[in-house]
């Protein structure tokens, strides 16, 4: 149990272009997930708390018009990154919160070329 | 400000002896810790919470332990073999939804 699922994988794209990455609970329901951004040889570092029919909570320095989150139901989370830059590129990873325990999806590798 | 300090960048330990990662923190009062594995290019994988009036726990080759009083807790892989080789994260919570990530300590298992 507690699976959750992360689309694409990893994308490449031009700079300029806007991103979409959907974050999904399999087998149980989630009013929270996470969004968590990830360089290498480094730590989690939250984005953003994205909370199902209601506005995200982001985290100190990141831009909320930047990272568009959508939490439309209880099962899927999307975070957007418009506009991609270079500086963009990172490794993202949501997370689907199930009582205490955040269950963590698989990652997308992004690069912004 | 809260901080988490997980001990060495990497630990090398030889196949079947017991693993021992630490992990330190201070300016916070979490009521649960959890131990995640990550493996390179994935997310991680969630192994064990310990709730603050637990002492100890166990799953299998992992044990944990919490001591409110040091604010540390320590996670244990007895008979290690290569394929735990991973990266170890601990990760505190509390009253907030939020989990505060460790930097992660970098295990290698040798045969």
């Amino acid at each position: 149990g507690a699976v959750v699922s992360q689309h694409p994988s990893w994308v490449i794209c031009k700079s300029g272009t806007s991103v979409k990455i959907e974050c999904r609970s399999l087998d149980f329901q989630a009013t929270t997930m996470f969004w968590y951004r990830q360089f290498p040889k480094q730590s989690l570092m939250l984005m953003a708390t994205s909370n199902e029919g209601s506005k995200a909570t982001y985290e100190q320095g990141v831009e909320k018009d930047k990272f568009l989150i959508n939490h439309a139901s209880l099962t899927l989370s999307t975070l957007t990154v418009t506009s991609a830059h270079p500086e963009d590129s990172s490794f993202y990873i949501c997370s689907a919160r199930e009582k205490e325990t955040q269950y963590f999806g698989p990652g997308t590798r992004l690069l912004v070329l | 400000s809260q901080k988490i300090e997980q001990n060495s960048e990497a630990l090398n330990i030889q196949e079947g002896k017991t693993a021992t990662l630490t992990c330190n923190y201070t300016n916070y009062s979490p009521a649960y810790l959890q131990w995640y594995r990550q493996d390179p290019g994935r997310g991680p994988v969630f192994l064990l919470l310990i709730r603050e009036n637990e002492k100890e726990k166990r799953k299998e080759r992992l044990k944990v332990t919490f001591d409110t009083t040091l604010k540390q807790s320590l996670f244990h892989i007895t008979a290690s073999q290569p394929a735990d080789s991973a990266t170890y994260l601990c990760a505190l919570g509390g009253a907030t939804n939020k989990l505060i990530f460790g930097t992660g300590t970098l295990l290698a298992v040798q045969p």
